[in-house]
Parts: structure tokens; sequence; C-alpha cells
């Protein structure tokens, strides 16, 4: 069975520090997807990025990046100069290949606090 | 386009009542599910849709029965609402292309008190 554990329950840095979120997964098949989501205070989820299983390369994009570790089934996103609009929870979730209606199993969330 | 929507947004019952969620996509998507969020657990998918008149169950379908007549709907029903449903439920859709799993756009939420 899958399932995706985010440690890190809260946490809170100040404005400008860089941040990791960290995502450990578990998952018997070689073929799965990764997928991280932002829920800001509003309330609505945010898809941030999808990866594959046979994609290792680390992604960048503006101030977030992502690092995939197949040997340790991490896939880590880190945000560089952290900002006061960075601050919502965050969700990594994994999809295994093959599986009926590509169901998506979340982790229980990251909440982020940047403050000024 | 407006993308997922949710009716309503907000509502409170008495136990024992029944209600209905009504979700709407836009997108012409295949596949759509209904999750609900409860604190530190994350999202938890009740259950899916592949089509048009199919439905599934997901990891927590107990309590409630879900309807799609029409590809861009997707309703839940509670029958007899318990204070354990209070939640906030999401609704999702997303694009169906061969077995890769693509990312699931959401509907903003209604939140659900059950007292």
């Amino acid at each position: 069975a899958q399932k995706v554990t985010q440690a890190q329950t809260e946490i809170s840095v100040v404005e400008k520090e860089d941040v990791t979120l960290d995502c450990v997964y578990e998952t018997r098949d070689t073929t799965y997807y990764l997928f991280w989501y932002k829920q800001p205070p509003s309330g609505e989820l945010v898809f941030l990025i999808r990866r594959n299983s046979f994609d290792e390369q680390n992604e960048i994009s503006g101030r977030y990046s992502w690092n995939f570790q197949k040997s340790t089934s991490s896939f880590n996103f880190t945000i560089t100069a952290s900002q006061v609009v960075d601050s919502a929870v965050y969700f990594c979730a994994l999809s295994e290949n093959n599986n009926a209606g590509n169901m998506l199993t979340f982790g229980g969330g990251t909440r982020l606090m940047v403050k000024p | 386009n407006a993308g997922v929507t949710q009716t309503p947004k907000f509502r409170v019952l008495k136990t024992g009542q029944s209600m209905t969620l009504l979700c709407a996509q836009d997108m012409n998507h295949e596949y759509m599910y209904w999750y609900r969020q409860d604190p530190g657990m994350g999202l938890r998918l009740i259950h899916y849709s592949v089509g048009e008149g199919t439905t599934a169950k997901g990891e927590v379908p107990d309590g409630y029965n879900v309807s799609r007549l029409k590809k861009q709907n997707f309703l839940l029903g509670l029958e007899s609402a318990a204070p354990s449903q209070t939640s906030v439920y999401f609704c999702a859709s997303s694009y169906e292309q061969g077995q890769a799993p693509y990312e699931q756009y959401f509907g903003p939420g209604t939140r659900l008190t059950v007292t």
C-alpha cells in the first residue's frame, strides 16, 4: 500500500530564510508520480509540481526547488528566501501508475509560517 | 472558465439530517473526486468517478454516496449526518490520458459542521 509521510507538522521561519519541507513516500510500484500542492489561508489547493519516478533531476522554478531522491524515497521541497506570501499548508502526494482513477494519496501536510 | 465549483460553501446540519454537495467542472475532465480534509490528516479520498455513470469507493466511503449522471457534475450525499462527518470537503477533477496521472484541479471547498 502506498503511504506519504510529512514529518514536519509546523515550521516557522523569518522572512528571507530558506526552508525545506520534507516528504517521504512508500510504494511497491516502480512507476509512480509525486506531487506538491499548496493550500494558502484562503483554502483552495494549488498545484505546484508533478514528477514521475523515472526523472530524478532536481527542478527549480523561481524560488522553489524540488529534490527527488529514489534511494531514500524522498521528494523534498525547498523555498529560497521565503516571503510572507509563502505562508500556507503544503501537501505532498503520491499516485501509483495504473491505479484505477489515478488516485492520489496525500501526506498530512506541513504548515509553514513565514514571519516578517 | 470557472474551473471546479462547489455548492454550498458552508453548511450546518443536525445529526441525522441529510444533504447533497454539488461539484461542477467546465474543463471536460473525465475523472472526478471527493475528498475530506481533517486537521493533521491531509486529504482522504471518499469516492471517485472515472466517467459519466461510474463511481467507485475511495479510502473513507462509509456514510457517503455519490452519483455522476452528467460528465460535468459529481454529487456527494450524506443520508444521515453524524458529528464525525464534520470536515472540509473538496471536489477535484483531472484529465484522463493513458495510465499516467495528471494534476487534479480542486474546488474551493465546503465547510460542513454536524451538531
